[in-house]
């Protein structure tokens, strides 16, 4: 069975400030790891994945994220935020051998002007 | 973007009536879900296929069936709906067991 707890229901930053959504993931076999983000009224659209080779990522909009195994951890960051970036962030894991993708409950990013 | 298409995009409907979602895609990707989102829940997933008539359970399947007779269409039923039910619902294709492509949604409302 696979799980991904995002740590943070909701993250508040001021614009230009730097901000990191945090995920932790339970596998018991070698995953995949995504990071999706929804704006309002819409579907999700992809961020970023990780899928094997250099643990460090980097996505569209500016966004990266750091695979860490030993602490099943892969926190997404963005070191300038817009007040574009105000959307749902959600994490994602798939495992080898597994039909299915399973979420976090998401991350709301609220930007301030 | 992924040619995926759900319909209907918004339906309001009684409790105990049946209702079908249909979710259509273009992109000849094997694999297909259901997902439901709610407030503090997160994408939950319902049904996922990963091939034609092949069909399994998700973490949420209790009051839902669903059925692939066409690799571009798959279909979620809600034998009897029930208030609990009243959710948004998005399917999603992959062609692989990893990165998938969402369609735009429904908004269903059970009353």
């Amino acid at each position: 069975a696979q799980s991904v707890t995002q740590l943070d229901s909701q993250v508040p930053v001021f614009e230009e400030a730097p901000v990191e959504l945090r995920c932790n993931y339970s596998s018991s076999v070698s995953v995949y790891l995504f990071w999706y983000v929804q704006y309002p009224n819409q579907g999700l659209q992809l961020l970023l994945k990780y899928l094997s080779g250099s643990t460090l990522v980097k996505g569209i909009n500016g966004f990266e994220a750091e695979f860490n195994k030993s602490q099943t951890s892969f926190h997404l960051r963005k070191p300038s935020v817009h007040i574009s970036d105000t959307a749902e962030y959600f994490c994602a894991v798939s495992g080898a051998g597994s039909y299915q993708l399973t979420f976090g409950k998401g991350t709301k990013l609220s930007v301030i002007p | 973007d992924a040619g995926i298409t759900q319909s209907p995009r918004h339906k309001v409907t009684e409790t105990g009536t049946p209702v079908t979602l249909r979710c259509h895609q273009t992109e000849n990707h094997r694999y297909m879900y259901w997902y439901r989102q709610d407030p503090g829940h997160g994408l939950r997933l319902i049904h996922y296929s990963y091939g034609v008539k092949d069909t399994d359970k998700g973490e949420v399947s209790d009051g839902y069936s669903v059925s692939r007779s066409k690799t571009e269409d798959f279909l979620l039923t809600l034998e009897s709906a029930t208030s609990s039910q009243t959710s948004v619902y998005f399917c999603a294709i992959s062609a692989w067991t990893g990165e998938a492509f969402f369609g735009q949604g429904t908004r269903l409302t059970v009353v």
